[in-house]
């Protein structure tokens, strides 16, 4: 089951805008779009939007998902030092019949 | 408050065997598709394991096929993971979640983890 791709870091500004991609193909992300977790070292992954790009309850509006093909992006504006953490996509992939993950991309905010 | 919590974990030999449970609280179990994630340590997420809210549907990793068991009670709002014939590779930290939403949402409820680790 091969995973999604994903950069390994991005670095960016205080309060300036990052833009996280994640590359699958037309049977996991250009079918079914991705989640986009976030985790911070030594915690569990938070979801900051569902495969349909929808925010759950209580994720901030400087969070906002989308996906163009194959590609699924993960935007977050007015970065905040608590963004410094490890963000991954996910999805089913249904020919698979399974989840398949990113391999993570580490965001420094600088 | 919605919360999962795993027990189980723990230091075992190649070879030997483990059960995962998870004890969900605070939300309708019932209505989850739930699953088993897992972290090798110092690596990224990796999906175990799923199972649909009636038991019906079950579905693992290749690497897991054979070997491990996903089950659910929903009676007693608990998930397990069955895992035999441990190899070293399997070491991580396990991680029960859940989606609310199938087909369109995400893993939205996490457990704190629990760490299996397998060593001689």
């Amino acid at each position: 089951q091969a995973g999604l791709t994903q950069p390994p870091s991005v670095s960016k500004g205080l309060r300036q805008t990052a833009t996280l991609t994640c590359t699958g193909n037309s049977k996991d992300v250009g079918d079914q779009g991705a989640a986009w977790l976030r985790q911070h070292q030594g915690h569990p992954p938070k979801l900051l939007s569902g495969r349909d790009n929808k925010r759950p309850s209580g994720i901030s509006e400087r969070f906002s998902a989308s996906r163009s093909g194959n590609i699924a992006s993960l935007t977050i504006t007015g970065l905040q030092p608590e963004d410094e953490a490890d963000y991954y996509c996910s999805t089913w992939d249904r020919s698979l019949k399974s989840w398949v993950f990113g391999g993570g991309t580490k965001l420094t905010v600088l | 408050e919605v919360q999962l919590v795993e027990s189980g974990g723990g230091l075992v030999q190649p070879g030997g065997s483990l059960r995962l449970s998870c004890a969900a609280s605070g939300f309708t179990f019932s209505t989850y598709w739930m699953s088993w994630v897992r972290q090798a340590p110092g690596k990224g997420l990796e999906w175990v394991a799923n199972i649909k809210q009636d038991g019906s549907e079950k579905y693992y990793v290749d690497s897991v096929k054979g070997r491990f068991t996903i089950s659910r009670d929903n009676a007693k709002n608990s998930l397990y993971l069955q895992m035999n014939s441990l190899r070293d590779e399997d070491t991580a930290v396990y991680y029960c979640t859940g989606e609310s939403v199938p087909f369109t949402g995400g893993f939205d409820i996490w457990g704190q983890g629990t760490l299996v680790t397998v060593s001689s």
